[in-house]
């Protein structure tokens, strides 16, 4: 599985965009990029993912680069339930398992 | 609700029980996973169902023995564990195949301490 490089911890405020980034210069062409998050005690849920342009949907923005060796998933406004840990994963198009690293834990500031 | 439960969802066992981690999916998929999330480290893909056929098995003791009667259904029996398998098991269930895509839900886990 191609590895992810993600940092170990951000900080945000409430109400103020994060931009949470990813670096995987080993991406393969049928790679899918794939953001789930883990908050407290809970198992993880889906947030977003993309192949090659800009995604949106109710959670998040994904902006993915050119060349497609990083990655930065958006929340537009920080909420403290945003507080959790986020995973970037590779996964292949036609592959079923999910491979998770060590993620971000984003805390979110009242 | 995630449409995938697991029960019980703590589970305090000693090293000499048997016991057993239920997951159930309501959302009709055909792939189901076990994942253990031990303290301070990444989830660990434990086993992959595809159509209740065991396709992936990553390295995991004997001593934890999945079943998959349906597609809807995952057990993960548990005999004479250590101490060191306490961890938080999760399950997962997605649809594979059909040329589409669809996301893994998970449920919220059974947290298992062994003494």
């Amino acid at each position: 599985d191609a590895k992810t490089t993600q940092p170990n911890s951000m900080e945000s405020n409430e109400e103020e965009p994060v931009h949470l980034p990813c670096n995987h210069s080993t991406i393969s062409g049928t790679d899918y990029i794939h953001w789930y998050r883990q908050l407290p005690s809970q198992g993880p849920e889906y947030v977003i993912h993309g192949l090659t342009s800009n995604v949106n949907n109710r959670m998040a923005s994904l902006a993915i680069a050119e060349d497609r060796k990083s990655s930065t998933l958006i929340l537009h406004r920080a909420t403290l339930r945003d507080a959790a840990v986020y995973y970037c994963i590779l996964k292949e198009t036609s592959g079923s398992r999910l491979t998770f690293g060590e993620g971000t834990q984003l805390t979110v500031n009242p | 609700e995630t449409g995938v439960t697991q029960t019980p969802r703590h589970l305090v066992m000693g090293m000499t029980n048997k016991k057993s981690l239920k997951c159930e999916q309501h959302l009709g998929h055909n792939a189901m996973y076990w994942y253990k999330q031990s303290a301070k480290k990444p989830l660990e893909l434990m086993f992959v169902y595809n159509f209740k056929e065991q396709t992936e098995n990553n390295s995991v003791p004997s001593r934890f023995s999945p079943e998959c009667p349906n597609s809807s259904h995952l057990f993960l029996h548990l005999h004479t564990l250590q101490p060191e398998d306490s961890a938080l098991y999760l399950c997962a269930s997605s649809q594979v195949g059909g040329g589409g895509y669809t996301e893994a839900f998970f449920g919220q886990g059974t947290r298992l301490t062994v003494v």
